[in-house]
């Protein structure tokens, strides 16, 4: 079964300074992966997917297949980018169900 | 357009009692997805409709059943509710084949 792991629950780090939110999957097959964001208060939402190469609010994401990896990475952190990210997966057969992380809780400090 | 819109927005029930919530898809969606968000845990999935059949069906028990309307609409059911099912129910709408899904705000379910 394909699995989604964030090894960092909370991630703390000071305006201006680069910030990467690892993400790790175990899947055999070709999945489609996807950073989404929860800012305080609102719904969940998409920030990017990792087929259609945009920089969103200056965030990255690169897939690595061969380390499967897909960490999420912006060079200068802003004080509005405090918020939970998740990482999460979707097979290329499962008609848009996605297999989230446990989240990584992100705080950029003044 | 509201977006993914769920009902109630908070409810409280006891164990052993049954409750739906309600979700309406964002304009021009025809798949419907439910997740369960644990305190501290990322969004698991529980099941899809689309044309008005499940389609997909995560590891959650009998006790969760759904139905999707003809306007696309959507309910989820839970049966004989325990204390584990107090969760952050999240509905996800999108295009069937879509990767890109938009959630509701969710459902707060706590079980006494």
């Amino acid at each position: 079964a394909q699995r989604v792991t964030q090894p960092e629950k909370l991630l703390s780090v000071f305006k201006g300074a680069p910030v990467e939110l690892k993400c790790n999957y175990s899947y055999s097959g070709s999945p489609e992966l996807f950073w989404y964001v929860q800012y305080s208060r609102q719904r969940l939402q998409l920030l990017l997917r990792h087929i259609s190469r945009e920089s969103i609010k200056g965030f990255t994401a690169d897939l690595n297949k061969g380390e499967t990896s897909f960490h999420l990475k912006k060079p200068f952190a802003q004080e509005e980018d405090s918020a939970m990210y998740y990482c999460a997966l979707m097979k290329e057969t499962s008609g848009s169900r996605l297999t989230f992380g446990e989240g990584t809780q992100l705080t950029v400090n003044p | 357009d509201a977006g993914v819109t769920q009902s109630p927005t908070h409810l409280i029930k006891t164990r052993g009692q049954q409750v739906t919530l309600r979700c309406s898809p964002k304009s021009g969606h025809d798949t419907v997805s439910w997740y369960q968000q644990a305190l501290g845990q990322g969004p698991q999935f529980i099941f899809q409709y689309y044309e008005e059949e499940e389609r997909q069906r995560g590891n959650f028990p009998d006790r969760f059943s759904g139905h999707q309307f003809p306007n696309y609409s959507s309910e989820l059911n839970v049966n004989a509710l325990l204390l584990g099912d107090s969760a952050l129910y999240l509905c996800a709408s999108s295009l069937w084949g879509a990767g890109e899904q938009f959630f509701g705000p969710g459902t707060r379910l706590t079980v006494l």
